[in-house]
C-alpha cells in the first residue's frame, strides 16, 4: 500500500447524476494531484493542489470540480458527465510540489458512465 | 514541452531472461526522470527515478534504468526477469526548467511487459 486511499474503487452514473470521489493520503504530503487514465492514452493531468490551493488546471472541462479542504483530502465532484469521460481516476501525492518530487499514487476509482 | 515515447507497446520475455522496456524523452533544461508500474486494477507504484548523478540508477524489485543523456534515453532493465514482473510499465519526466507547468510530470503511454514462464 502506498497510503494514498480512494473511494470508490468502482462507479457506474449515469450522465444526468452527480457524484463524488474520494482520496485520502496519510503521508503528510502537502500536494495532492487527479488524473485521468483512459486506455492506451498516457495519463492526464487534470488539476494539482499545493497546501490546499489549486495550482494546475489542465483545460479540464467544467462537469469536473475538485476540492481540497486540507492537505490529507481530496475530491474530485462529478455533474453531467459524458461517456468518453469513463476511464480510471487517479490521486496521487507528494511531499511538496516540485519536479524532483516522486508521486505516490491511489489505487484509483473505475468510473463508468452510462 | 516535454514528451515522452515508449516506443514499444508491448514487451515478452522469458523467464529468468534479461529485460529491457525502452524510453526516450524530450524536455528543456535538466531532465528528471522516473519509472512507475502498474498491476491489474491497481494504482502507479514507484520504482525509481534519476535526478543526477550516477547514470546507473537502482530501485524497487530488483530494478534498474540508465540515464544516456546523449541518446536522451532511460531505458529499464532487469537481470533476471520474474512472471511476477508482467505489469505496465510507464516512463516519465519532468524538467528543471521553469517555464509554467514544466514541474508537471509527463507519462508515456506503456508498456505491458509479460514474462512467459
Amino acid at each position: 500500500e502506498t497510503g494514498v486511499t480512494q473511494t470508490p474503487r468502482h462507479l457506474v452514473m449515469g450522465m444526468t447524476n452527480k457524484k463524488s470521489l474520494k482520496c485520502e493520503q496519510h503521508l503528510g504530503h502537502n500536494a495532492m494531484y487527479w488524473y485521468k487514465q483512459s486506455a492506451k492514452k498516457p495519463l492526464e493531468l487534470m488539476f494539482v493542489y499545493n497546501f490546499k490551493e489549486q495550482t494546475e488546471n489542465n483545460s479540464v472541462p467544467s462537469r469536473f470540480s475538485p476540492e481540497c479542504p486540507n492537505s490529507s483530502h481530496l475530491f474530485l465532484h462529478l455533474h453531467t458527465l459524458q461517456p468518453e469521460d469513463s476511464a480510471l481516476y487517479l490521486c496521487a501525492s507528494s511531499p511538496r510540489m516540485g519536479r524532483q518530487e516522486t508521486q505516490y499514487f491511489g489505487p484509483g476509482t473505475r468510473l463508468l458512465v452510462l | 514541452a516535454q514528451s515522452v515515447a515508449q516506443p514499444e507497446d508491448q514487451v515478452n520475455v522469458a523467464e529468468g531472461n534479461p529485460l529491457t522496456v525502452k524510453c526516450t524523452y524530450s524536455v528543456s533544461g535538466n531532465p528528471y526522470l522516473f519509472w512507475y508500474v502498474q498491476y491489474p486494477n491497481r494504482g502507479l507504484q514507484f520504482l525509481l527515478k534519476y535526478i543526477t548523478g550516477d547514470n546507473l540508477v537502482k530501485g524497487s524489485y530488483g530494478f534498474e534504468a540508465e540515464f544516456n543523456k546523449s541518446q536522451t534515453s532511460f531505458h529499464l532493465k532487469k537481470p533476471s526477469a520474474l512472471v511476477s514482473d508482467s505489469a505496465l510499465y510507464f516512463c516519465a519526466v519532468s524538467s528543471a526548467y521553469s517555464g509554467a507547468g514544466s514541474y508537471q510530470l509527463t507519462f508515456g503511454k506503456g508498456t505491458k511487459l509479460s514474462v512467459i514462464p
